[in-house]
């Protein structure tokens, strides 16, 4: 069974950073094709693609927040991690981590996704 | 950035059909993957490439692309189908390449 847990503080300060971790177990991100990404969501909200880490260490992000953003990994704790920079209330959100699958080529699908977690960005 | 367009709702009576669409600019030409997300919870996967399911996800959930329009239908709905639904798709010439549409809210009448 493939699961994934978020986890991290649920209240920032504005211009603080935030870390958020992935802890994931069923699969892992030294096997070939495997990805794991963020996605969040605003209260009442869309959904929002945030970045990308896969097996082999290459990593992609939202041209928009790039500069503030940076995805790692670590393969022996089953963790990935993300980090973003300069936080701002607009950046209030439901931070989810999800595996991503595809048929064989690049993109795909995000199945399953953790349970998610409220992040509050206020002084 | 390549932009899914979806109707902010739909409503439907128990046991009819609820259809679901999803715009964009030959959309046709993409896997559309469609996903279901009660109050308070995550999304969950309910079909990937157009109308494949998952493991798990009833045969009346099913889905077709064609075109600029895909469309996830749930056939003799369900009280606990209501749910915001989210089409999604990746676009490697987007920004950004993960795209989600703008989410559904489905209301069973």
């Amino acid at each position: 069974q493939v699961t994934l847990r978020e986890s991290g503080p649920a209240l920032v300060k504005p211009t603080q950073t935030l870390t958020l971790t992935c802890t994931f177990s069923g699969f892992s991100l030294s096997t070939s094709g495997m990805c794991v990404s963020w996605v969040r969501q605003p209260p009442g909200k869309a959904l929002e693609w945030l970045a990308l880490i896969d097996w082999d260490d290459d990593k992609y992000y939202s041209t928009s927040l790039k500069t503030r953003l940076t995805i790692s990994k670590d393969t022996s704790k089953n963790q990935v991690v993300l980090t973003m920079t300069n936080m701002d209330p607009v950046d209030t959100a439901t931070y989810y981590c999800a595996r991503i699958l595809s048929s064989g080529g690049p993109g795909g699908w995000f199945d399953p996704w953790g349970q998610g977690t409220l992040v509050t960005v206020s002084s | 950035s390549y932009v899914l367009t979806q109707p902010p709702s739909v409503s439907v009576a128990p046991g009819q059909t609820a259809r679901i669409t999803c715009g964009g600019n030959n959309i046709g030409s993409k896997s559309v993957h469609w996903y279901q997300q009660k109050p308070g919870q995550a999304p969950v996967l309910v079909v990937y490439d157009d109308s494949d399911r998952p493991s798990g996800i009833p045969e009346r959930f099913s889905g077709s692309n064609s075109g600029n329009t895909a469309t996830l239908t749930i056939s003799r709905v369900e009280a606990g189908d209501e749910a915001d639904y989210y089409c999604q798709v990746w676009d490697s010439s987007s920004d950004p390449p993960y795209v989600f549409g703008t989410g559904t809210k489905v209301t069973v009448l």
